[in-house]
């Protein structure tokens, strides 16, 4: 069965730090991949995607994500985290060749701190 | 701008009574999704609609039933709420089955008393 995992519940980081939030998928073809981040009491917003192509993909708010292939992963980065960064992020993924059904992992809660 | 609209953001229902959540969008999009994120879980989808084509996920408890009338509005009913089913509901559009994208509303917070 398809999955996505993300193996740290909660992070903190230092306002200027850098961030990198980890996303590991089971699934036996390459999915679609996303980022969403969802600020406390708001829907969830998608911050970046990959379909196909280059490997490292830019996204909103200055964040990137690199899909790796051989380790199943495609891991969040931010080179220097704001304090309104501070949100829960979700990393998902979506059957290729399927009817467009999002997999969530469980979600990574940032707190950043000044 | 186009965008995904939930109304109302807060829900207060008794145990029993009977709620209906709403979602619209001016995105023109055909499939519109009703997902349901419990406290720091991952959302969960209940079901969607492409088009007016109604695609039930096998988990989802009869309790939850939805309406698409027109392709701008889309409804989530429960029919006899619990107290489990306290939860942020998400409603989301996508432009079509191949489009992955999807698109969220903000969400309605749902307490149930």
């Amino acid at each position: 069965a398809q999955s996505v995992t993300q193996p740290d519940i909660h992070i903190t980081v230092s306002e200027g730090a850098s961030l990198e939030l980890r996303c590991n998928y089971s699934y036996g073809a390459t999915p679609y991949l996303f980022w969403y981040v969802q600020s406390p009491g708001q829907g969830l917003q998608l911050l970046l995607k990959y379909f196909s192509g280059d490997t490292l993909v830019q996204g909103i708010k200055g964040f990137e994500a690199e899909f790796k292939r051989s380790q199943s992963s495609f891991n969040l980065r931010k080179p220097s985290v704001h304090w309104s960064d501070a949100a829960e992020y979700f990393c998902a993924v979506a059957p290729s060749g399927g009817y467009n059904k999002l997999i969530f992992g469980a979600g990574t809660r940032l707190a950043v701190h000044p | 701008d186009a965008m995904v609209i939930q109304n109302p953001r807060y829900q207060v229902t008794q145990f029993g009574k009977p709620v209906t959540l709403s979602c619209s969008q001016t995105l023109n999009h055909n499939v519109m999704y009703w997902y349901q994120q419990k406290s720091s879980q991952a959302p969960k989808l209940l079901f969607h609609y492409y088009d007016k084509d109604f695609n039930n996920e096998a988990d989802t408890p009869d309790n939850f039933q939805s309406r698409r009338p027109n392709t701008s509005f889309c409804f989530l009913d429960i029919r006899s709420p619990g107290l489990g089913d306290a939860a942020m509901y998400l409603c989301a559009t996508s432009r079509d089955r191949q489009a992955y994208e999807q698109y969220f509303g903000p969400g309605t917070r749902l307490t149930v008393t």
